[in-house]
């Protein structure tokens, strides 16, 4: 299997600007995650889905953050509009579900906002 | 919610000899936690799993320790390499969910 696949691997825009970051999970599994990682704060959870539906989007920022997951193989990340304080590197993760449950995590998408 | 701490200094030892890395815990002793490996540019990968019920893990040269008593677990891995050398992080459910969420984590050197 080719792993959770992320794309872009870069992504530099500025402020104002629409961001969309893609994922494609592992094939099989049911549960989708979206961190984003920074220097300040580390790893943090945004949303998570489980069979398609988002389950708790709590530590998504605001409402300039959005992300579906329209079926099993995809799902994107929406900044709109992005600001500099978005800068970060976006990390989707899947796994097969169960309690509890080994994550597998993309190579990440990493944002600049200038 | 749980406030997960690992040491933000980086840790510095010779190959051969035995990493040892902390993550505490402050509130409630959760169901499980698990340990991964983050390379520079790279996502974080999963490499041990130890259940609140377990006190020892062991997968080849890494063990994992798991003591509710004292809010912690301690990662060692023996007789280091200096391709062992990555940040290291801890990960445990938080706020009532069996999402994991992640500590800082710790970078590991290892020098030859």
């Amino acid at each position: 299997d080719a792993g959770v696949i992320q794309s872009p691997r870069h992504e530099v825009t500025e402020m104002g600007q629409e961001v969309t970051l893609r994922c494609k999970p592992i094939s099989g599994h049911n549960s989708l995650f979206w961190y984003r990682q920074t220097m300040m704060r580390g790893l943090e959870l945004l949303i998570y889905f489980n069979n398609n539906v988002p389950i708790d989007d709590s530590g998504m920022p605001e409402d300039r953050f959005s992300a579906k997951m329209p079926n099993a193989s995809f799902s994107t990340l929406k900044i709109q509009p992005s600001e500099p304080r978005d800068s970060a590197v976006y990390f989707c993760a899947s796994s097969s579900g169960g309690v509890p449950g080994e994550l597998f995590f993309g190579e990440g998408s990493r944002l600049t906002v200038l | 919610s749980q406030k997960i701490e690992q040491n933000s200094e980086a840790l510095n030892i010779q190959e051969g000899k035995t990493a040892t890395l902390t993550c505490n815990y402050t509130n409630y002793s959760p169901a499980y936690l698990q340990w991964y490996r983050q390379d520079p540019g790279r996502g974080p990968v999963f490499l041990l799993l130890i259940r609140e019920n377990e006190k020892e893990k062991r997968k080849e040269r890494l063990k994992v320790t798991f003591d509710t008593t004292l809010k912690q677990s301690l990662f060692h891995i023996t007789a280091s390499q200096p391709a062992d050398s990555a940040t290291y992080l801890c990960a445990l459910p938080s706020g009532g969910s069996y999402i994991p969420t992640f500590g800082r984590g710790t970078s590991l050197i290892v020098h030859p």
